[in-house]
């Protein structure tokens, strides 16, 4: 079974350049996450999708960042115009629809760096 | 709210030692799933462990296992038989069991195993 994958891995931009990720989670999860891991810190999720509606993105920076994910598939991260503080790794996870465990299953990440 | 605290910013082990990585949470939900997740130095989050909080027994999968004290609020990892592959960050996160799935995770622990 194919893992999450990610691209690109690694992405170095200037600031106020914009920049998008993209995330293909493992066929049949219906839930997708992103999550923005800062070095030296554990993930923090941005925004929760269930097939193509969003569920939570409260900690999403609206004003700079969105997602979409058409089809309720393949999902990409936008960062327009990116910030010195968004150098970070940024995950995708993916996830089935119950179970007990519902274990959420991540990708190899994107590392961005903003100078 | 949800709030995962790991006390330990890294621990060094002798191979072949048993090791216990610290974890704390505090939650407000009534049911709620507890996890652990190994991140190697190529980044990607394995999963490793779950334990549900209305789970009788504590969970245990090959050499992990989970010491689950409810009344305390912990949920500490146990590593038997340390091995040098088990050197990497790992994360403690919970997820209530209803509503939104999102993990939220602790700080890390960098494990690091001496040959």
């Amino acid at each position: 079974e194919a893992g999450v994958a990610q691209s690109p891995r690694y992405k170095i931009i200037e600031k106020r350049q914009s920049v998008a990720f993209w995330c293909n989670p493992i066929s049949g999860h219906a839930t997708l996450y992103w999550y923005q891991q800062i070095l030296g810190q554990g993930p923090k999720l941005l925004i929760q999708f269930q097939n193509n509606g969003v569920v939570d993105d409260s900690q999403l920076p609206k004003d700079r960042f969105s997602a979409e994910r058409l089809k309720g598939v393949d999902s990409t991260l936008k960062i327009q115009p990116a910030k010195l503080e968004d150098s970070a790794v940024y995950l995708c996870a993916s996830s089935l629809v119950g179970g007990r465990v519902n274990e959420q299953f991540f990708g190899p990440g994107t590392r961005l760096t903003v100078l | 709210a949800q709030k995962i605290t790991q006390t330990q910013p890294g621990m060094f082990v002798q191979e072949k030692e048993a090791v216990t990585l610290d974890c704390t949470y505090d939650t407000s939900d009534p049911s709620y799933g507890l996890f652990w997740y190994k991140q190697p130095s190529s980044g990607e989050m394995i999963f490793l462990i779950y334990q549900g909080s209305y789970d009788q027994q504590n969970a245990t999968e090959g050499r992990y296992s989970l010491n689950f004290q409810k009344a305390r609020k912990s949920a500490n990892l146990v590593i038997s038989a340390s091995q040098l592959g088990d050197s990497a960050m790992y994360f403690c996160a919970m997820r209530a069991i209803q509503g939104a799935q999102k993990l939220v995770f602790g700080q890390g622990t960098r494990l690091t195993i001496n040959p």
